[in-house]
């Protein structure tokens, strides 16, 4: 069965530090891969995401992931983080015929003003 | 102002009761989604609909059942046999076509006494 790992559970940086959270994924097929980021008292929202083409994508809040299908993974960055980024972000990986999503566990970032 | 709604945002029920969570849309999206978060553990889905008077399980379905009677709606029951369902429920809803992105509902979060 398809699984996504996220490595970091809890990161906490300053701001201005730069970001990368890991995301890895176990299915050989055709993926669609997204970044998911949950503010605090918020909705689940999509960041960014990644279907075809250019395997550097950016997103929201200046946010970008680089797909490398040779790694399985799907890393999130970004250059300088703000104290407004502290939210649990979660890589979710669609694939197969039914369509259905499946989310790492979800990496917490708090940053420290 | 179109979205997915999810109420109550707080709901408790005392141990053996069945619970019911509401969760709409008016997207105009054919499938929709059950998830359930629970602290490091990330989403994992319980029920998933792709087109209405039709559900599937997700990993986690035992203790809930779900219903798509209408296109907008997609109620779902906790039930006395789900053996710990102190939880954050989270709606979801996937537009038809390529993209394959889910948007998701508020939550609500359910408190088994």
């Amino acid at each position: 069965a398809q699984s996504v790992s996220q490595h970091n559970h809890h990161v906490i940086l300053s701001e201005a530090a730069s970001l990368e959270l890991g995301c890895n994924y176990s299915y050989g097929g055709t993926v669609n891969l997204f970044w998911y980021v949950q503010y605090p008292g918020q909705h689940l929202q999509l960041l960014l995401k990644y279907f075809s083409g250019d395997p550097l994508v950016k997103g929201i809040k200046g946010f970008e992931a680089e797909f490398i299908k040779s790694k399985f993974s799907f890393n999130l960055r970004k250059p300088s983080v703000q104290w407004s980024d502290t939210a649990e972000y979660f890589c979710a990986v669609n694939a197969g015929r039914n369509n259905d999503m499946r989310f790492g566990a979800g990496t917490r970032l708090t940053v420290k003003p | 102002d179109g979205g997915i709604t999810q109420s109550p945002k707080y709901l408790f029920r005392k141990e053996g009761q069945n619970v019911t969570l509401s969760c709409e849309q008016n997207l105009n999206h054919d499938a929709m989604y059950w998830y359930r978060q629970d602290p490091g553990q990330g989403l994992r889905l319980i029920y998933y609909s792709q087109i209405v008077n039709d559900f599937q399980k997700g990993d986690i379905a035992e203790g809930y059942s779900v219903s798509r009677e209408k296109k907008e709606s997609f109620p779902l029951t906790v039930t006395s046999a789900q053996k710990n369902p102190t939880a954050f429920y989270l709606c979801a809803s996937r537009e038809r076509g390529g993209t394959d992105t889910q948007y998701f509902g508020p939550g609500t979060r359910l408190t088994v006494l």
